[in-house]
């Protein structure tokens, strides 16, 4: 049972423009999420994360929000650049246990 | 970099045959992963070491087995593979689990089991 989810498997956006990617999870004792980036041949690479007691947290043009009701949280990238275009997954997991990952999303920026 | 390499990067065996990965890393980290990466699934745990000998199961663990005699090394088997252990497979280090100490991946093996 997928416990992290990412409902979009794909995501084309404009140069310049926003790009908001989503993530669903169903387990309330999750506290700390992250997004990592991977560009194929690569493994991840982190990106960002935030802590449950916070509902946004901002690095450069990377902005994660959460939504601890709503048990979700987003990834927005402004001003979208060509070489954003990766899949991005997100992470999750309770203090001191292991990270589970969503399956994905591949975005592609158009120049 | 964080000072990650697996071994080998790409291997083509058969079903039945034992096969070995290898993730060397030179950044002294205690707690080392392995997981695997499937399409519809993304990454998912198999097995994580927690120091030199100290090993536990993750999510998938049915079908692997893991060793760590050094803290350099993490050794991740299949005594006898399968169709279905056929993946991307990613280690990852971290200097712990706890919050702030996110993971850093390797560059990843592709398995394909025939």
């Amino acid at each position: 049972d997928q416990q992290v989810k990412q409902n979009s498997p794909s995501l084309s956006v404009q140069e310049g423009r926003i790009s908001i990617l989503n993530c669903d999870y169903t387990n309330s004792m999750f506290d700390y999420f992250l997004w990592y980036k991977k560009y194929p041949a690569e493994g991840p690479t982190f990106l960002i994360s935030i802590s449950s007691i916070k509902d946004k947290n901002e690095d450069g043009r990377f902005t994660v929000f959460l939504n601890k009701s709503a048990k979700h949280l987003s990834l927005h990238i402004v001003p979208s650049q060509p070489g954003d275009s990766a899949v991005y997954f997100c992470a999750a997991s309770a203090i001191g246990n292991q990270f589970y990952f969503g399956t994905g999303t591949s975005l592609t920026v158009i120049p | 970099d964080a000072g990650i390499t697996q071994s080998p990067r790409h291997k083509v065996t058969e079903t039945g045959t034992p096969v070995t990965l290898r993730c060397h890393q030179t950044e002294n980290h205690r707690y080392m992963y392995w997981y695997r990466q499937d399409p519809g699934h993304g990454l998912r745990l198999i097995h994580y070491s927690y120091g030199v000998k100290d090993t536990d199961k993750g999510e998938v663990s049915d079908g692997y087995s893991v060793s760590r005699s050094k803290t350099e090394d993490f050794l991740l088997t299949l005594e006898s593979a399968t169709s279905s252990q056929t993946s991307v497979y990613f280690c990852a280090i971290t200097m712990g689990p706890l919050e702030g100490n996110e993971q850093f991946f390797g560059p990843g093996t592709r398995l394909t089991v025939l």
